[in-house]
């Protein structure tokens, strides 16, 4: 089992920019979430998802967009982005609430 | 609203020394408490989890947690560190669908 993984694991950005991060898990795990980790601030949720086809927002949800149209699959949309965005981001899976297991993150820097 | 706090940003400690690292929590219910650890460049990877039951668990790598209800603590401690023990860790709590992360401690090791 590959676990979680991440898609790309760097990217460089110019403001306004759009991309699309990519979260893939093989475990079967209904849930699943997004979090950026900045220094000094530990991780925050941006979105999360508890099932295939319904998303929520988080902490941190604004200029953020996310999909989860198959349950393996969770994508993370920025539309225009922002230098405030510069942040590794990582993905998690959870079978249903309590340990997540987390991607190896994507380093994101919007210039 | 849950919360977790984590009061040593940074720690150091002798290789062979011992280790304890502080997380209180703030949290309506019963909470499910969680210990990660994340070296340089890497995910999160889990250590330990308390759901309920005996108060002190066993984790990977060496490591256990002493759940204390009266004191919203739940404090990480290895009796012997390793060199390869250097890296973050992360304290959570949370029961459900989020997990909300305290802002972690580094820990540095000397020979």
């Amino acid at each position: 089992n590959a676990g979680v993984t991440q898609t790309p694991k760097f990217r460089v950005l110019k403001t306004g920019q759009s991309m699309t991060l990519l979260c893939a898990q093989d475990m079967n795990h209904e849930y699943m979430y997004w979090y950026r980790q900045d220094p000094g601030m530990g991780l925050r949720l941006i979105h999360y998802s508890v099932g295939e086809g319904t998303t929520a927002k988080g902490e941190v949800p604004d200029g953020y967009n996310v999909s989860r149209l198959k349950k393996q699959n969770f994508l993370l949309g920025l539309e225009s982005a922002a230098p405030s965005q510069t942040s590794v981001y990582f993905c998690a899976s959870s079978p249903s609430g309590g340990a997540q297991f987390f991607g190896p993150g994507t380093r994101l820097t919007v210039l | 609203a849950q919360s977790v706090t984590q009061p040593d940003i940074h720690i150091t400690v002798s290789e062979g020394a011992s280790l304890e690292l502080r997380c209180n929590y703030s949290y309506g219910a019963t909470p499910y408490l969680f210990w990660y650890v994340q070296s340089p460049g890497q995910g999160l990877q889990l250590l330990l989890k308390y759901f309920s039951g005996d108060t002190l668990v066993q984790g990977i790598k060496g490591f256990e947690a002493e759940f204390k209800r009266s004191q919203s603590s739940f404090n990480l401690r290895k009796p012997s560190v390793h060199w390869s023990d250097a890296a973050e860790y992360f304290c959570a709590v949370g029961a459900g669908e989020k997990l909300t992360f305290g802002t972690g401690t580094r820990l540095t090791i000397i020979p």
